[in-house]
């Protein structure tokens, strides 16, 4: 068990939808991130979190955006979702988001666009 | 900018024959390089990562990866398969410097398959 906690497991939603993804880091990590894992492009770096505050963007849609809470959960929120937005969804999170550090993965948010 | 190359999307290795995933990197910095793991239906851990402190690096459940500079290769191994490393394997690369170096880069990921 890696401590970070991902809801729910599974969604199904139509097109055109808006659904949020939900994120507990690993106590004690202020790090959080998102990726997305689907069979033609792998795992695609979405965004990081450090402390509330963005750090890093990698090849998020416009129609995506994340924060994180004082807390230190985090949500993902995709709108007008499109079929090829189909994919699992991945937190991860680490102690200091530092280029070096371990990242430890939740059991990831399978999402089906129908 | 830093990227992973994996040599393989499917290997299929018996049961206490060798493990040899291939893994090659870019990167215009002195890189960190990770090796993960994911089971059916999981997300990905960690198996060991190198920083630099020394080549040969140990990880979990017996696999270990060499850092050669020269090849910019970080291939895994592992001298004898057991059913449980059954699993996809990713290579990942980071570096140093800030900005987009942050994230992590992922491999496609190798699927090990071993039969009994």
């Amino acid at each position: 068990d890696s401590g970070v906690t991902q809801t729910p497991k599974h969604l199904i939603t139509a097109t055109g939808q808006r659904v949020t993804l939900r994120c507990s880091p690993r106590s004690g990590d202020l790090s959080v991130y998102w990726y997305q894992q689907s069979l033609d492009q792998g795992l695609q770096f979405l965004i990081q979190y450090y402390n509330g505050e963005e750090r890093a963007k990698g090849n998020i849609l416009e129609r995506f955006s994340a924060q994180q809470f004082p807390d230190l959960h985090s949500e993902l929120n995709l709108s007008s979702l499109e079929l090829g937005d189909s994919a699992l969804y991945f937190c991860a999170s680490s102690v200091d988001g530092i280029y070096n550090s371990p990242l430890h993965f939740g059991n990831g948010t399978r999402l089906t666009v129908t | 900018a830093q990227s992973v190359t994996q040599l393989g999307s499917h290997v299929s290795v018996s049961e206490g024959a060798l493990v040899l995933l291939r893994c090659n990197y870019s990167s215009s910095v002195p890189p960190y390089l990770f090796w993960y793991v994911q089971y059916p239906n999981q997300g990905l851990q960690l198996l060991l990562k190198y920083t630099s402190a020394a080549t040969l690096v140990k990880g979990i459940n017996g696999f270990e990866a060499e850092f050669k500079k020269s090849e910019t290769s970080f291939h895994l191994t592992k001298p004898s398969a057991h059913m449980s490393d059954a699993a996809e394997y990713f290579c990942a690369v980071s570096g140093i410097g800030g900005g987009s170096n942050y994230k992590l880069t992922f491999g496609k990921g190798t699927l090990l398959t071993v039969n009994p």
